[in-house]
């Protein structure tokens, strides 16, 4: 069964703590990225790969960090730098291609603050 | 800077109705518009999507407008369904596969 996964479901942080989000993919895709999702704001890119060993900032990328060693796996860190990061986030990925590929969503984690 | 504006934020629709949510974008490179379904904790989903070779694609109860001399697109929800409540968002690409999103629609449909 094809797809994304995304854990934990739900994650705490406290103050001054960094944590770590999974994102783990079996759809044979190049491309991967990292969306954070605020009420009324859409989704905004933090982070995007289109291939392993390289990554690029996306439009909100301060206090967060990523790694792409694996090609299924891209992991996301929320770093103690991020100051306001309760939110839903969001991984995706897609095939590489010029336009218009399909980006495909796991089931997100919310992450709250303690 | 939101270069994919959406509107209304919010949408109550009765059953039967038709839902209609807009998007206005600015960057005239543009050239793929999908708008994405998402359910109460999940993820999104695309749900149909359009070029702007077209002025309009259908797909069963779905159906996307395009007006690209005006930089807008519409989705159209016939028969509205309570099983569509869901948030909509609108989204558009340059030329590649990084997608720039409107701020999303939260649509109810009463029964």
């Amino acid at each position: 069964d094809g797809g994304i996964t995304q854990s934990p479901k739900y994650l705490f942080r406290k103050e001054g703590q960094n944590v770590t989000l999974s994102c783990e993919q079996n759809l044979n895709h190049d491309a991967m990225y990292w969306y954070r999702q605020d009420p009324g704001q859409g989704l905004r890119l933090i982070y995007y790969s289109q291939i392993v060993n390289d990554f690029q900032k996306g439009d909100i990328a301060e206090g967060y960090s990523v790694s792409r060693e694996k090609k299924e796996s891209f992991p996301l860190t929320v770093t103690s730098a991020q100051k306001n990061p309760t939110a839903f986030y969001l991984c995706a990925s897609s095939i590489l291609g010029t336009s218009g590929e399909t980006q495909y969503f796991g089931p997100g984690t919310r992450l709250l603050v303690l | 800077q939101q270069q994919v504006k959406q509107s209304p934020q919010s949408l109550i629709v009765q059953k039967g109705g038709i839902s209609i949510i807009n998007c206005a974008y600015e960057n005239t490179a543009f050239d793929y518009f999908p708008w994405y379904q998402q359910f109460p904790g999940k993820g999104p989903a695309l749900l149909i999507a359009i070029r702007p070779d077209v002025s309009e694609k259908k797909e069963g109860r779905f159906t996307i407008s395009f007006n690209k001399s005006a930089k807008q697109f519409s989705l159209h929800i016939m028969d509205s369904q309570p099983g569509d409540s869901a948030t909509y968002f609108c989204a558009a690409s340059r030329r590649s596969n990084m997608l720039t999103f409107g701020g999303g629609t939260r649509l109810m449909v009463k029964p």
